[in-house]
């Protein structure tokens, strides 16, 4: 199985500012990463697939990077409805896997 | 627009049985994989389990291997997860979501199920 390890947990930022999330995979993932957004009291949302390709409707201040078993999330330039909870996720190898999570706070 | 649609959660005791549905509507849906995910109150996401898209492979998570079912019927667009011998921990929202093997693009609000006596 692998295990997704993401960092920081909790990632205090202000507006304007830039984020990087981080995601590490136990083992190669190859490009088979992906990144979502979750606000409280709604589903995830779809940011980025296949490591590095934006979603459709997502802006472009999301972008991510990496291959392998280290990835990055970056979010350019922070807005009041970025702060969310931020999830990487593997789906390259079964069992598929999610990491813990990463908050972005004010 | 696609538009995925649980139903079935509520209170089960531990030790009973369960079967959440999930309406798809707005593709393909026999065309796609189809992915079970659950996140329990206050935690993260949970993988659960996964159905192709004609519904000959099935995985599951080591969890939940041996007490959950995963199917489908393509003929009435419909995902289905049943659930056997619940645990206090499977008390979650349980998600439905588009893809399996590859990125989760449409998921579901999602329904509750509580296993508490």
């Amino acid at each position: 199985e692998i295990v997704m390890t993401q960092s920081p947990a909790t990632l205090s930022v202000s507006p304007g500012e830039r984020a990087t999330l981080s995601c590490r995979a136990s083992q190669s993932v190859s490009s088979n990463l992906a990144w979502y957004q979750q606000k409280p009291g709604q589903a995830p949302r779809l940011l980025i697939y296949g490591a590095s390709t934006t979603a459709t409707g997502i802006p472009a201040r999301f972008s991510g990077s990496g291959s392998g078993t280290q990835f990055t999330l970056t979010i350019s330039s922070l807005r009041s409805e970025d702060f969310a909870i931020y999830y990487c996720h593997q789906y390259n190898i079964w069992p598929l896997s999610f990491g813990g999570g990463t908050k972005v706070e004010i | 627009e696609v538009q995925l649609l649980e139903s079935g959660g509520g209170l089960v005791q531990p030790g009973g049985s369960l079967t959440l549905s999930c309406a798809a509507s707005g593709f393909s849906f026999s065309n796609f994989a189809m992915t079970w995910v659950r996140q329990a109150p206050g935690k993260g996401l949970e993988w659960v389990s996964s159905v192709s898209d004609t519904g000959g492979s099935t995985y599951y998570a080591d969890s939940v291997k041996g007490r959950f079912t995963i199917s489908r019927d393509n003929s009435r667009n419909t995902l289905y997860l049943q659930m056997n011998s619940l645990r206090a921990e499977d008390t979650a929202l349980y998600h439905c979501v588009k893809g399996g093997g590859a990125e989760f693009d449409y998921w579901g609000q999602g329904t509750l199920v509580t296993v508490s006596s």
